[in-house]
């Protein structure tokens, strides 16, 4: 089945960029996105690029896409003790009745 | 705009009996409803799609006499626990989707039981 993978830990010191990386298996999909979790909330939508964009940039956060290697990234400048959160890469795919998968998420630790 | 609530936050119930959580698209009419659910250190496990009017359409593995989901109207889905199990307890969060685009997800239900 299709899958989508991203490393679970990730440590920054503040006022650093963070990246956290993500790849993919489906060649179907439409959106990809990035969730935000904070404890104890819900999901929150931080930032999503069609799959024809190789880049978008919304205030810090930068999204690249490399479509031929089904890799995604999201980079957060400036990285903020407020940016502490499970941030979740997510697909979602024309050939799965646009169901989206998420990858387990990536533990963002912000050390001062 | 789009905003997705979910009541109730935390419920805990005794093994055995039900329990049903709302999910309601408080200002937009959502087309497709989803029900997700994230145990711990995991992601979010989709368990089914309902769309208004009909019956929902449940992911493999997941029983649907156990997990009855409702799509009343276009801003209301509940989806009910039916005798419930220690190992039914997570975090059950909804979404509700107004197009292809995007989806929108309530704050989640913690469910803990007994």
């Amino acid at each position: 089945g299709e899958d989508v993978e991203q490393s679970l830990f990730l440590s920054v010191r503040e006022g650093d960029s963070s990246v956290i990386n993500c790849t993919y298996t489906d060649s179907s999909s439409t959106y990809l996105y990035w969730y935000k979790q904070e404890p104890g909330a819900g999901l929150q939508l931080l930032t999503y690029i069609f799959s024809n964009m190789d880049m978008k940039q919304d205030q810090r956060l930068t999204v690249l896409l490399n479509k031929k290697d089904k890799h995604l990234s999201l980079r957060i400048a400036d990285t903020q003790t407020g940016d502490s959160a499970i941030y979740f890469c997510a697909e979602m795919g024309r050939n799965r009745d646009d169901k989206i998968i998420f990858g387990k998420g990536t533990r963002l630790h912000i050390l001062p | 705009g789009a905003v997705v609530s979910q009541h109730p936050s935390w419920v805990i119930c005794k093994s055995g009996t039900s329990v049903k959580i709302e999910c309601r698209s408080l200002d937009f009419q959502a087309t497709t409803m989803f029900w997700y659910r994230q145990f711990p250190k995991q992601s979010l496990m989709l368990m089914a799609t309902s769309n208004e009017g009909s019956k929902a359409t449940y992911e493999q593995g997941v029983e649907k006499d156990k997990f009855l989901i409702n799509h009343a109207s276009l801003t209301l889905s509940t989806l009910t626990v039916t005798s419930a199990h220690p190992e039914d307890s997570s975090f059950y969060i909804c979404s509700a989707a107004v197009d292809r685009n995007e989806q929108f997800f309530g704050p989640g239900t913690r469910l803990t039981v007994l």
